[in-house]
């Protein structure tokens, strides 16, 4: 079935830092791409998407590329702030209504 | 802006109750999730339904049940309730030609079970 994984944390950052968050996935067709976040004592936001390969989803400074040869998503912020501590989740969909997420990884940004 | 309310932002339960969750959306969307999230184990999918009084299992039903007798409101049931399932419970919505779309999540119910 379809899965993903995303590396574990906790991932701890100075201020104005990079940041990088892996994230592969398994699946038979071709999936739906999603990064969500959570905020603390928040539910999810959707922070980008991908629908197709070699497209590129962006939001608030974060980017990530949607590669099909090597089944990955991974999410990128090039100078990270205090506010973008969070827990970071990868998804997929793939051409179904339910989503499939991976474990998340909790960001703290230190200042 | 997508509204997705749930009934309570904490609960505290005692082992044995019935537990009532609710969820109410202002979307007019077809699909209602109900998902419990733990630490490490990320998102895991109880049920979901995609019409009014239409449900599915998930991958984690057991001990759960759900009710959707109106489009914008989705329900879920803990029949009696155990200590493993306190948790945070998050509801989501997304609508029927979004296949493969997003999700719109609620603020979450953290549910204590003593």
């Amino acid at each position: 079935g379809d899965s993903v994984t995303q590396m574990e944390g906790p991932v701890t950052l100075s201020e104005e830092a990079f940041l990088t968050i892996n994230c592969t996935y398994t699946a038979t067709g071709y999936p739906s791409l999603f990064w969500y976040v959570q905020y603390p004592g928040e539910g999810l936001q959707l922070l980008l998407k991908a629908t197709k390969a070699d497209d590129k989803g962006s939001n608030k400074g974060f980017e990530a590329t949607y590669r099909k040869e090597t089944t990955s998503f991974h999410l990128e912020k090039g100078s990270v702030q205090v506010s973008d501590s969070a827990v970071y989740f990868c998804a997929l969909s793939d051409r179904e209504v339910k989503l499939s997420f991976g474990a998340g990884t909790t960001v703290t940004v230190r200042a | 802006d997508v509204k997705v309310t749930q009934s309570s932002r904490y609960l505290v339960k005692r082992t044995g109750e019935k537990v009532f969750l609710e969820c109410v959306q202002d979307m007019d969307h077809e699909n209602m999730f109900w998902y419990r999230q733990d630490p490490g184990l990320g998102l895991r999918l109880i049920y979901f339904s995609y019409d009014v009084k239409m449900k599915e299992k998930g991958d984690i039903p057991e001990g759960y049940s759900v009710s959707r007798e109106k489009k914008e409101r989705f329900s879920l049931i803990l029949e009696s309730a155990s200590t493993n399932q306190t948790s945070m419970y998050l509801c989501a919505i997304s609508g029927r030609t979004r296949l493969g779309g997003e999700q719109y999540f609620g603020p979450g119910t953290r549910l204590t079970v003593t």
